[in-house]
């Protein structure tokens, strides 16, 4: 069964900062991965989605890498700014008929002014 | 539509009355999901539906949980008899027919309270 962990589960830090997030999942059979993020009580905003042929997507100040054969992925945010602040969510998509999200259990980031 | 639709936004129930919570996927998106995420808890996968067929209905937690999808388009989720557990955030998404490699796209969700 897949597992997919989030180191940490709460981070805050003064704005400008560089951050990384890191997310590791147990069964390297994955077909993509994804990065969310999730305002409180709203639902879920998609950021990056790596294929599993990937090793990295970039978007504004986001970028996240996998590296499939270790389990891992990891989510840099340059330069943060207080409309960072949110939980984070990657994703492994599995690898069978069934096409379902294990998700990580998020990081709750704070990004204070 | 633009995006994954879900209505209503806000539900607060009696416990023991049934609810439905309906999501309107995006256009031509065959898959759709449904995912609970409770509260201090992560996200739950309930059921996934390929056109109007459900493959994989293992994550219903109870018996008093159905869906429904007609025309390969618009899923209805119904709890019926609501219990004060069942209180959550009740996620839709769509994707592309499987295997999808453009991932997936969530609706904004349903807020259930059982009171």
């Amino acid at each position: 069964k897949q597992e997919v962990t989030q180191i940490p589960a709460a981070l805050s830090v003064p704005e400008g900062e560089n951050l990384v997030l890191n997310c590791s999942f147990t069964d390297s059979a994955i077909y993509n991965l994804q990065w969310f993020r999730q305002d409180p009580g709203k639902g879920l905003t998609s950021l990056l989605l790596i294929q599993s042929s990937q090793r990295e997507q970039t978007s504004g100040r986001l970028n996240a890498s996998l590296d499939k054969s270790s389990g891992r992925s990891t989510l840099y945010i340059a330069a943060s700014q207080p409309g960072d602040s949110a939980t984070y969510l990657c994703a492994v998509d599995r690898n069978n008929a069934g096409n379902m999200l294990t998700f990580g259990g998020g990081t709750r980031l704070m990004v204070k002014p | 539509g633009a995006g994954v639709s879900q209505s209503p936004s806000n539900k607060v129930t009696e416990k023991g009355k049934d609810v439905e919570l309906r999501c309107d996927p995006i256009s031509g998106h065959t898959a759709l999901y449904w995912y609970r995420q409770s509260l201090g808890q992560g996200l739950e996968f309930l059921i996934y539906f390929q056109g109007n067929s459900a493959p994989d209905k293992s994550g219903l937690p109870s018996d008093r949980f159905s869906a429904e999808r007609t025309g390969g388009s618009v899923s209805t989720l119904t709890i019926q008899r609501t219990q004060q557990e069942d209180s959550a955030v009740y996620l839709c998404a769509s994707s592309l027919a499987l295997p999808t490699g453009a991932g997936y796209t969530f609706g904004s969700g349903t807020r259930l309270t059982v009171v």
